[in-house]
């Protein structure tokens, strides 16, 4: 069966310090992988995804990058993290192709100072 | 901009009742329609899927989709305490790469 994997749970960073969120997937090949942040008592708000290594679109400019290494695996980024980049960050995958569902990791819950 | 609405609630229902969700969307080429719950503090788990008009029955849950009126609800039959999260709908956008428009959920709480 098919399981991913977000870490860390939770991450206190201080304003203006970099950012790294690692996300993989195991027992499904070539997935699409999604990051979101939620804001707390918000929905969802889809903040890159990919179809494959490599590829990466952006939903909303903003202070935040993605890259996709390996065939599962997805990570966020930030060079310098705002106050504005507090938020539940949340990873999904879901099979390529097809009107799929996607399935999320447990999410990162991110704290700036 | 594709947007997908839901009543924020809470809606409050007592233990052993139907609880009744609503989600209306916009973008009318969608195709596939998901339910996720969200207990607080955790992330979304899908529940229920559903493509075609009409009903769908899962255990104690219904989603039922009417794309004409643009239209998904979810019923939750002999609502449980354990029930009480956030339901969150999903719509997939019809432009392409399998991504989903969230609304931003109804809460729901169920008491005894």
């Amino acid at each position: 069966s098919q399981t991913i994997h977000q870490w860390p749970a939770t991450l206190v960073q201080p304003v203006g310090s970099p950012l790294s969120l690692e996300c993989t997937v195991e027992g499904t090949s070539n997935p699409n992988l999604y990051w979101y942040r939620q804001a707390a008592g918000r929905g969802l708000q889809l903040l890159f995804y990919s179809v494959g290594i490599g590829q990466i679109s952006s939903e909303v400019p903003q202070n935040l990058s993605a890259s996709r290494p390996q065939d599962r695996q997805f990570i966020l980024s930030s060079k310098k993290l705002l106050l504005s980049d507090s938020g539940f960050y949340l990873c999904a995958w879901g099979n390529s192709g097809g009107l799929q569902p996607q399935h999320f990791g447990d999410g990162t819950r991110l704290s700036i100072l | 901009q594709k947007e997908v609405e839901q009543n924020s609630g809470p809606l409050s229902v007592p233990e052993g009742a139907i609880a009744s969700l609503n989600c209306t969307y916009s973008d009318r080429g969608s195709q596939s329609f998901f339910w996720y719950r969200q207990y607080s503090g955790k992330s979304p788990e899908l529940i229920m899927f559903i493509y075609s008009n009409g009903d769908k029955e899962d255990g104690r849950f219904t989603a039922q989709l009417n794309k004409a009126s643009q239209y998904v609800s979810l019923l939750i039959r002999d609502s449980q305490p354990s029930d009480s999260a956030t339901y969150l709908c999903a719509v997939n956008y019809s432009g392409g790469y399998n991504k989903l428009i969230f609304g931003a959920g109804t809460r729901l709480a169920v008491h005894p």
